[in-house]
């Protein structure tokens, strides 16, 4: 069974500095990764989405890498800003078409 | 290019009361998922749906009921509401495993 992990589960960090956020992953037998941004009461905003046979994607400030050998994900974010401030969710999808998500990881940025 | 469009947003009912959450998409996507967020807690899969006519159990399916009669709906039901399904559904599609997911804007259901 598919197990995602995220780790901090909260993090704060002052305006302007570089972070890393983890997502790890019990079955490396999977299709894809995904990074989900979600702001309070809202819905889900998907960020970076990295196919099985790729080592990283980027987007702007952020740059999301895939180890599938050792089950692990980094979203990385450079000079993070108060608007980045939001709960982030990683999700893999498995052999069998389910997502399955991690608990998030709590960003605030301290202004 | 209206995307996944969940209603109602909010919605409160009372014990053992039913409802229906609609999903709808109009990107011609396959795949569709009904997840649930409590606090904390993550997101939990209830059904998928891998196709019109097919359908399937997630993670935490009791209590919960789909149908997929078309590829772009695909409406939840709740029977009997317990206060343990107070939650925030979204629904969600992808067009194939490998495209990645869209997801709608959720709906807040509160059980009383």
């Amino acid at each position: 069974k598919q197990e995602v992990t995220q780790i901090p589960a909260a993090l704060s960090v002052p305006e302007g500095e570089n972070l890393v956020l983890n997502c790890s992953f019990t079955d490396s037998a999977i299709y894809n990764l995904q990074w989900f941004r979600q702001d309070p009461g809202k819905g889900l905003t998907s960020l970076l989405l990295i196919q099985s046979s790729q080592r990283e994607q980027t987007s702007g400030r952020l740059n999301a890498s895939l180890d599938k050998s050792s089950g692990r994900s980094t979203l990385y974010i450079a000079a993070s800003q108060p608007g980045d401030s939001a709960t982030y969710l990683c999700a893999v999808q498995s052999g069998d078409d389910k997502i399955i998500f991690g608990k998030g990881t709590r960003l605030h940025i301290l202004p | 290019n209206a995307g996944v469009t969940q209603t109602p947003k909010f919605r409160i009912l009372k014990i053992g009361q039913s409802m229906t959450l609609q999903c709808t998409q109009d990107m011609n996507h396959n795949y569709m998922y009904w997840y649930r967020q409590d606090p904390g807690m993550g997101l939990k899969l209830i059904y998928y749906s891998v196709g019109a006519g097919i359908t399937d159990k997630g993670e935490v399916p009791n209590g919960y009921n789909v149908s997929r009669s078309t590829t772009e709906d695909f409406p939840l039901r709740l029977e009997l509401a317990a206060p343990s399904q107070t939650s925030v559904y979204f629904c969600a599609s992808s067009p194939r495993g490998t495209h990645g997911y869209t997801f709608g804007s959720g709906t807040r259901l509160t059980v009383v």
